[in-house]
């Protein structure tokens, strides 16, 4: 276990539809990051939370949106669903928002699965 | 932009055999570089780091060279074991700008 808890662990849905998926850093992190891993793309930054702050922004569609609440758990909001969005979502925590100095811990992911 | 290359898999070897899997980068200023770890069904564990130029990283085996003058980062490991399966990330973040990954390298390691 690494401390970083994402749910749902797998969710499938339909195309137009939305879903939120949640993550609990872990404990005395500030920041979250949020990843998306597909087959052809890899591994793709999608934005970064500082305590409660956006910190950077990556590679996230319009569709797509987070946020980081004050008891520092984070939510990545995915809407207007395609299948191209299917994929593993990872949620990673560090203990500040400089990720070159410190590592980042990443919970298991969530498998979102469009139909 | 900021970008890691690494070779693509999947890699099989037999228990014991000697591993390498490449990994280049390009990036603006000074980056620090790292190996991360997917087991099967898990999420990405720091596997080792390396901040500086001429750094070596190491951990369970795994080592790492930061080499600046030929910008790369390759991970060997003498004599591999089943328990390696895995897939293997490169990546590097410039000053504060958050992990670029490499498309990962599948090695699969058989007895």
């Amino acid at each position: 276990d690494s401390g970083v808890t994402q749910t749902p662990k797998h969710l499938i849905t339909a195309t137009g539809q939305r879903v939120t998926l949640r993550c609990s850093p872990r404990s005395g992190d500030l920041s979250v990051y949020w990843y998306q891993q597909s087959l052809d793309q890899g591994l793709q930054f999608l934005i970064q939370y500082y305590n409660g702050e956006e910190r950077a922004k990556g590679n996230i569609l319009e569709r797509f949106s987070a946020q980081q609440f004050p008891d520092l758990h984070s939510e990545l909001n995915l809407s207007s669903l395609e299948l191209g969005d299917s994929a593993l979502y990872f949620c990673a925590s560090s203990v500040t928002g400089d990720s070159g100095a410190n590592v980042l811990t990443f919970g298991a992911g969530s498998r979102l699965t469009v139909l | 932009g900021d970008s890691v290359t690494q070779m693509e898999g999947p890699v099989t070897l037999s228990e014991e055999a000697f591993l390498t899997i490449n990994c280049t980068y390009t990036a603006t200023g000074y980056p620090s570089l790292f190996w991360y770890v997917q087991y099967p069904g898990e999420g990405l564990q720091l596997l080792l780091k390396a901040t500086k130029a001429d750094d070596k990283g190491s951990n369970k085996g795994f080592e790492a060279t930061y080499r600046k003058e030929t910008t790369s980062f390759h991970l060997e490991k003498g004599s591999v074991q089943v328990s390696d399966s895995a897939v293997y990330f490169c990546a590097l973040s410039s000053g504060n700008t958050p992990l670029v990954f490499g498309k990962g390298t599948r090695l699969s390691v058989i007895a």
